[in-house]
């Protein structure tokens, strides 16, 4: 069984420049979710969405943040404009059936932002 | 929202003796609680899970306690081997699309 693959690994961005990232979840997964690991520190959940709809993205910062999730399969996560904080690794993962009370999450290698 | 914290940030144990990562959670209507352990650089990844209904846990050497009444929940890792060193995340499963919260992590190091 395929991963979920994840793209660009690295990118190196000026601030204030935009960047985006790409995720394949696992076939068949429905939920997918978009999760900041800053170093030395926890991820911590950005978006899920069930197949292509936005379940949750309370803890999205949406002036500058934006994800989508078209036709329920791939997603990708967009940062316009990248500010200094925002340098981290994001991890895309995805489960099934329904979410993290049900099953296990499969994360991506994860991709990994300076912002310099 | 939930909010887990997680005790110690490091530890070190020499091989062959045991480990114990501490986790509390705030939300009492939490009931799914895994653990993941990420290796340097790789992606984080399931080694147990405890679902509220449930005390304790086992999988060969790795185990997990829950409390509910405590709100707490603990990771035992036994005769530590070199290859356990890695960074153990606890995490607590919560609101109507059970969004998972982790913790901060500890950085386990095992001495040969």
């Amino acid at each position: 069984e395929a991963g979920v693959a994840q793209s660009p690994r690295y990118k190196i961005i000026e601030k204030r420049q935009s960047v985006a990232f790409w995720c394949n979840p696992i076939s068949g997964h429905a939920t997918l979710y978009w999760y900041q690991q800053i170093l030395g520190q926890g991820p911590k959940l950005l978006i899920q969405f069930q197949n292509n709809g936005v379940v949750d993205d309370s803890q999205l910062p949406k002036d500058r943040f934006s994800a989508e999730r078209l036709k329920g399969v791939d997603s990708t996560l967009k940062i316009q404009p990248a500010k200094l904080e925002d340098s981290a690794v994001y991890l895309c993962a995805s489960s099934y059936p329904r979410g993290p009370g049900t099953g296990e999450l499969f994360f991506g290698e994860g991709s990994r932002l300076t912002v310099l | 929202g939930e909010n887990v914290e997680q005790h110690p940030s490091t530890l070190s144990v020499q091989e062959g003796d045991s480990a114990v990562i501490k986790c509390t959670y705030s939300d009492s209507a939490s009931n799914y609680f895994p653990w993941y352990k990420q290796e340097l650089g790789k992606r984080p990844q399931l080694i147990i899970d405890i679902r509220s209904n449930v005390g304790e846990k086992k999988d060969q050497r790795i185990a997990v306690t829950l409390n509910k009444t405590a709100k707490h929940f603990s990771l035992h890792i036994t005769e530590t081997q070199p290859e356990d060193s890695a960074v153990y995340f606890c995490a607590a499963s919560s609101g109507s699309a059970r969004q998972l919260t982790f913790g901060s992590g500890t950085q386990l190091t095992v001495l040969p």
